[in-house]
Order: structure tokens, then C-alpha cells, then sequence
């Protein structure tokens, strides 16, 4: 399995509600990130976690959370977003922080 | 320091021709490049990968070009085809830190 899976694969939410993000991996990689990403734009990087510890949080805003309950799950948790937070959300694994990263297909997050 | 640039931002060639992405660095820490291939609506593949030790790799129609002196590495796509059209990121890395990617080129190859 060289896979990185994230559900849902779309998401229309209000500014007052609460969802979660999911992403899981099973090729026992041991860091695990969450990315950005704008029209026509690079991924931005959001959160890296290294062997289940958050070791990046690149100043996001609260209202995004971070979770990785083990080495193959990885959530984002979300609540109170803006509309501009409106943006295709990228998960990624690696063997660890050295090597190079797989990306999942994304979610297409829309904030109405 | 961190930035990495890149070049076309938008590139149309013809099928059967060869299309040229060029990317420059700063940081000379870097010791990892990895190109990605974004279709629409699809998150980054990786395509190809080169360390600075190494001047060139060849993956199928695919060959990145090392320059280590002039800090500048490139990806040729030879006997581009229709299916190649994407948005294509150079990206660097060192150990241990945070992949930089450059803003994107968007390839289209026309029949």
C-alpha cells in the first residue's frame, strides 16, 4: 500500500461550524503533514508531525488543530473558519524528515 | 535565502517536443530536489529526485539537470505528450527541515 488516503474528499462548511479533516497512511511512515493550497499556488506547509509529536506548527491560526492519535492517522481539526481558509488541504507521509514526501489527494474545503 | 525560483510560470509545447522547467536556489544547505506533477483537482506526485552529488538523473522521458556552482537545476521532458499537461513544482530541501517548493509551472502540451 503506497497510499496516503484523506476523507472527505469534499467539504462545504459554515463559519460556525466544527468539522475534522482525516488522513491515513500504511507504509509505516513515521512523519506525517498537513499543506495548503491556493489556486495556481504552491502547497503551503501548516503542521509536521515526527514520530506522533508535532515538531512544525508554521504560526496557523487556532482554528485549525492538529491531531495524530497514532503513526497512521493524522486529523486536522476545524472550527470558526473564514472564507478565505476556502483552499484544497494536502496531507503528506514520509519515512521520516529527511526523506521525500507522498501526498494524499487532498480535500476541497469550501467555507460558505 | 530560503526562496526557490522558477521559471516559465506558464509553458505551451507542441506534442513530440521538448519542454524545459528551470529552477534556482539560494540556500546552499539544500541537499535534496524533488520535482512534483499536480494534475487538476489531484494533490502533488512526486516525478524525480536528485541530490547535489549527482549533475544529472534520467527516469524514462524524464532527466533533471544538476548545476551545484550555478545553484540551478532543471527537469526536461522529452517527447512531451497531451498526458504530460500539469502543473509542475521544483522543490528543495535539506535534512531534517521543511520542503521549499517554487511557484509552479503550468504545462500544456498541444497535439
Amino acid at each position: 500500500d503506497t497510499e496516503v488516503t484523506q476523507t472527505p474528499k469534499h467539504l462545504v462548511m459554515g463559519m460556525t461550524n466544527k468539522k475534522s479533516l482525516k488522513c491515513e497512511q500504511h507504509m509505516g511512515h513515521r512523519a506525517m503533514y498537513w499543506y495548503k493550497q491556493k489556486a495556481k499556488k504552491p502547497p503551503e506547509l501548516m503542521f509536521v508531525y515526527s514520530y506522533e509529536k508535532l515538531s512544525i506548527n508554521e504560526s496557523v491560526p487556532s482554528r485549525f488543530s492538529p491531531e495524530c492519535p497514532n503513526s497512521s492517522l493524522l486529523n486536522l481539526h476545524l472550527h470558526a473558519l473564514q472564507p478565505e481558509d476556502s483552499a484544497l488541504y494536502l496531507c503528506a507521509s514520509s519515512q521520516d524528515l529527511r526523506t521525500e514526501a507522498f501526498f494524499g489527494q487532498g480535500t476541497r474545503l469550501t467555507v460558505v | 535565502q530560503q526562496q526557490v525560483k522558477q521559471s516559465p510560470q506558464s509553458l505551451i509545447v507542441q506534442k513530440g517536443g521538448i519542454s524545459i522547467i528551470n529552477c534556482a536556489y539560494e540556500n546552499t544547505a539544500f541537499d535534496y530536489f524533488p520535482w512534483y506533477q499536480q494534475f487538476p483537482g489531484k494533490g502533488p506526485a512526486l516525478l524525480i529526485a536528485i541530490r547535489p552529488d549527482v549533475s544529472e538523473k534520467k527516469e524514462g522521458r524524464f532527466t533533471i539537470s544538476f548545476n551545484k556552482s550555478a545553484k540551478q537545476f532543471s527537469l526536461h521532458i522529452m517527447d512531451s505528450q497531451p498526458g504530460d499537461s500539469a502543473t509542475y513544482f521544483c522543490a528543495a530541501k535539506t535534512s531534517y527541515d521543511k520542503v521549499i517548493f517554487g511557484p509552479g509551472t503550468s504545462l500544456s502540451v498541444i497535439p
